[in-house]
């Protein structure tokens, strides 16, 4: 099984709508991120976690919010999608031990129409 | 400008070459320097890590940093079809609250 997991794969909605992304990880790391991958862009830093108690703005946080509702799950939620979030998302874990090694999900594909 | 800047490429070889890959940055606080294979419809997996300067080589692939000059570099030797694939770079500056810079990405095809 995976180690980092993400639901859904695939998602198309339309705009205006409220849609969650999910992510859960057997890792056992404290550390959690939601990343948007778009062409010429790279990866791009949503919201990331230190522990559950933790929450922190990256660096396009606007029109996003998470939740933490344990270790091992961290979920993006979109209040009122719009077409220029289509996207690529990603969520990532890592272990901090004095340097920052980061494991990905396999992706949630994000279409709004 | 961008901290971090990796031509997007894309890059197209014959199988059995020498492929270099790079990325310069802005910002001589970074410490830790990464490459990140992506494969199509996947997410990055870590390939290489280094700290600071110097090299580090696994296998076919050597992970070169250059502090001085600000650049990096990811050398794949004999390379192979099933090398094709996105290869990012990522820097960060250390410590509790680091996290990762990524470059664009370059995509590579190996031709067979």
């Amino acid at each position: 099984d995976a180690d980092v997991t993400q639901t859904p794969r695939n998602r198309i909605t339309k705009t205006g709508k409220r849609i969650m992304l999910e992510c859960s990880q057997t890792k056992g790391h404290d550390r959690m991120y939601w990343y948007r991958q778009d062409p010429g862009l790279g990866l791009r830093l949503i919201y990331y976690s230190f522990d559950v108690k933790d929450i922190n703005k990256g660096e396009i946080s606007d029109g996003y919010s998470v939740s933490r509702q344990a270790q091992a799950k961290f979920s993006l939620s979109l209040e009122s999608a719009i077409p220029n979030q289509t996207a690529l998302y990603f969520c990532a874990t890592s272990d901090f031990h004095g340097q920052e090694t980061q494991y990905f999900g396999p992706g949630t594909r994000l279409l709004v129409l | 400008q961008k901290e971090v800047e990796q031509d997007p490429g894309p890059l197209s070889v014959p199988e059995g070459a020498i492929v270099s890959l790079n990325c310069t940055y802005s910002n001589s606080a970074f410490q830790y320097f990464m490459w990140y294979r992506q494969y199509s419809r996947k997410g990055p997996e870590l390939l290489m890590y280094t700290y600071s300067s110097g090299n580090k080589e696994d296998g076919r692939f050597t992970a070169q940093v250059d502090k001085s000059s600000k650049y990096i570099s990811l050398f794949i030797r004999d390379s192979q079809p099933s090398d094709s694939a996105t290869y990012l770079c990522a820097m960060t500056y250390g410590g509790a609250t680091n996290k990762l810079i990524f470059g664009t990405g370059t995509l590579l095809a190996v031709q067979p």
